[in-house]
Parts: structure tokens; C-alpha cells; sequence
């Protein structure tokens, strides 16, 4: 079957460090991977997906590369901010299992000046 | 930009009482789901809708139920509620279109945290 594996948390870095979230799944298929980040007290908003393998999503400095031979999809960021205090869901959408997600169970990560 | 609009940010109810979360969306997006948010248990799936009137039970459906009257909105409701259902509750939709479904992402709503007492 189809599940998303994370690394645990929670994750507490100073501002400017290098941040690395582990991502690693299992499919039947050929999914399509997607980070999420939630911010306190809201929903999850999509924050980068790749839909094949060696495809490279970024956004907003975040980036996460789709690894299909080690069935992984880390997320990384160069340079951490406070407002970048959140957690983030790694999820995968399979067609062969019609219109569902699976997501990992979060990391929550805080960002100390 | 999709907008998933849940009718309530905070709800507080008692046991026993019958419970609507409300949740609407504007992209005419075809499927939409209803999930709840644990500390350490992460997103689970109650219920989903691939079409109106259209449902499929999820992960964990029981003391649940669902109404899909119109494509844009889609209610859970709680039949009796009970304590272990106070949690985050998060709606969200999914457009089917395209090329690849599965490359379309889902679009959630700001969430609703209800607590039974």
C-alpha cells in the first residue's frame, strides 16, 4: 500500500541555519509528492509537489527533489527564517488509488532568532 | 487563488447534540474531504466526495456522516456527539481535470477546532 514516512520532531533551528526535513514513501504506482506547511492556527497550504522522478519543486526557497531509487523526497532550505516557524506535512497522491492523499505525520519545526 | 471556506473557526458543543461543519468551495473542483487533525496522529480521512451526492467513507467514518447537495459544498456531521470527537477539523478539494489527477493538489480550508464538553 501507499504511506509517507517523516522525521520526527519537532525540529528547533536559529535563524539563518540550514534546514533539512526527511521525506521517504511507499507507492504502488507512479505518485505525485507534495510538501505542505501549516502556520499556527491555520490550514495547510501547498508549498512545493513534484510529479515525476528527478523533478525538483521549489517555492518561497524551499526545494525538494522527487528521488525515486531511494523513494524520497527530502525538503531543504538554505537559509531558515523566524517566519518560517510552521509544520510541514509530506504527502503523495497515487492514481492508482484514485483521488486520496497520504500524508506523513508532520514536523514542526521552530525557528529561534 | 482557490478559496475553502469553513464556516467556523472555533465551535463548542455538548455531548449528544447533532453537529454541522460547513465547508464551501469556489474553483468547482469536483472532490472534496473531510479530515481531523490529532497531535500525533497526524491527517486522517473521515470522509470524501467525487461528485454531489457522491460519498466514500475514509479512514475513520464512524460517528460521522456526510451531505453533498450542491458541488460546492460539502457538510460533516457529527450524529451524536462525543467527547474523543472534540479536534481540528480541516475540509479541503481537489480538482479532477487534467492531464494526471494525481498531479492536482489539495486546497484546504482554514480548519475548524471544535471541542465537546
Amino acid at each position: 500500500g501507499n504511506s509517507v514516512t517523516q522525521m520526527e520532531g519537532p525540529v528547533t533551528l536559529s535563524e539563518e541555519a540550514f534546514l533539512t526535513i526527511n521525506c521517504t514513501y511507499t507507492a504502488t504506482g507512479y505518485p505525485s509528492l507534495f510538501w505542505y506547511v501549516q502556520y499556527p492556527g491555520e490550514g495547510l497550504q501547498l508549498l512545493l509537489k513534484a510529479t515525476k522522478a528527478d523533478d525538483k519543486g521549489s517555492n518561497k526557497g524551499f526545494e525538494a527533489t522527487y528521488r525515486k531509487e531511494t523513494t524520497s523526497f527530502h525538503l531543504e532550505k538554505g537559509s531558515v527564517q523566524v517566519s518560517d516557524s510552521a509544520v510541514y506535512f509530506c504527502a503523495l497522491s497515487d492514481l492508482n488509488t484514485g483521488n486520496q492523499f497520504y500524508f506523513g505525520t508532520g514536523t514542526s519545526l521552530t525557528v529561534i532568532p | 487563488d482557490v478559496k475553502v471556506t469553513q464556516s467556523s473557526r472555533y465551535l463548542v458543543k455538548r455531548t449528544g447534540e447533532k453537529v454541522f461543519l460547513e465547508c464551501v468551495q469556489d474553483m468547482d473542483h469536483e472532490n472534496m474531504f473531510w479530515y481531523r487533525q490529532d497531535p500525533g496522529l497526524g491527517l486522517r480521512l473521515i470522509y470524501f466526495s467525487y461528485d454531489v451526492k457522491m460519498k466514500e467513507k475514509g479512514d475513520i467514518p464512524e460517528g460521522y456522516s456526510v451531505s453533498r447537495e450542491k458541488k460546492e459544498r460539502f457538510s460533516l456531521i457529527l450524529e451524536s456527539a462525543s467527547t474523543n470527537q472534540t479536534s481540528m477539523y480541516l475540509c479541503a478539494s481537489r480538482s479532477d481535470r487534467g492531464r494526471s489527477v494525481s498531479n492536482q493538489p489539495q486546497h484546504f480550508g482554514d480548519g475548524t477546532r471544535l471541542s465537546i464538553l
